[in-house]
């Protein structure tokens, strides 16, 4: 099993341009999440999904959108990303209550 | 909501010596709770979980973490550490409301430096 894993690694993106994560998990778990890491910071919740077709705001929401169309992929959207978006971002799914997390993307803003 | 407090950034210590990390919780309802442990350039790694039952709770790697209520805290010790134990180690709560599923609020990290 490749557990949790993230597409793609790194990218640089100028402000207003687009882009989509991807995370898939082969453990078939119903719960899905996305966090953001910044220094000093610890990670943050911005969307999660407790089944196919579901997701709710987290922490810290704006600007970004999700999409759950299968149960085994999450994605993570950024309509026109900022500078405030470059980051760390980690996926996890989850079963229930413990959480496995993806390798994780760097994502710079210029 | 809940918040979590990690009430050191950074804990250097010397090869061999004992360490505890500290982590404090606030929450209206009940908890799960978690250390997360990250190496340098990788993904959140599971070290040790309190979801019920006994209040120590140990993982395969010799640390272990205490659950008390009374203090709302969930402090992580290991007695004797190692080189390989160089890392970011993140303390996390959920609630236990339909497993968890709303996710996890971390606190903000702290980096323990082992010195030779």
């Amino acid at each position: 099993n490749a557990g949790v894993t993230q597409t793609p690694k790194f990218r640089v993106l100028k402000t207003g341009q687009s882009m989509t994560l991807l995370c898939a998990q082969d453990m078939n778990h119903e719960y899905m999440y996305w966090y953001r890491q910044d220094p000093g910071m610890g990670l943050r919740l911005i969307h999660y999904s407790v089944g196919e077709g579901t997701t709710a705001k987290g922490e810290v929401p704006d600007g970004y959108n999700v999409s759950r169309l299968k149960k085994q992929n999450f994605l993570l959207g950024l309509e026109s990303a900022a500078p405030s978006q470059t980051s760390v971002y980690f996926c996890a799914s989850s079963p229930q209550n413990e959480q496995f997390f993806g390798p994780g993307t760097r994502l710079t803003v210029l | 909501a809940q918040s979590v407090t990690q009430l050191d950034s950074q804990v250097p210590v010397f090869e061999e010596a004992p360490v505890e990390l500290r982590c404090n919780y606030s929450s209206s309802v009940s908890v799960y709770l978690f250390w997360y442990v990250q190496y340098p350039n990788q993904g959140l790694q599971l070290l040790l979980k309190y979801l019920s039952g006994s209040t120590l709770v140990e993982s395969i790697n010799g640390f272990e973490a205490e659950f008390n209520k009374s203090q709302t805290s969930f402090h992580l010790r290991k007695p004797s550490v190692h080189i390989s134990d160089t890392a970011e180690y993140f303390c996390a709560v959920s609630r236990t409301t339909r497993g968890g599923a709303d996710g996890l609020t971390f606190g903000k990290g702290t980096h323990l430096i082992i010195q030779p």
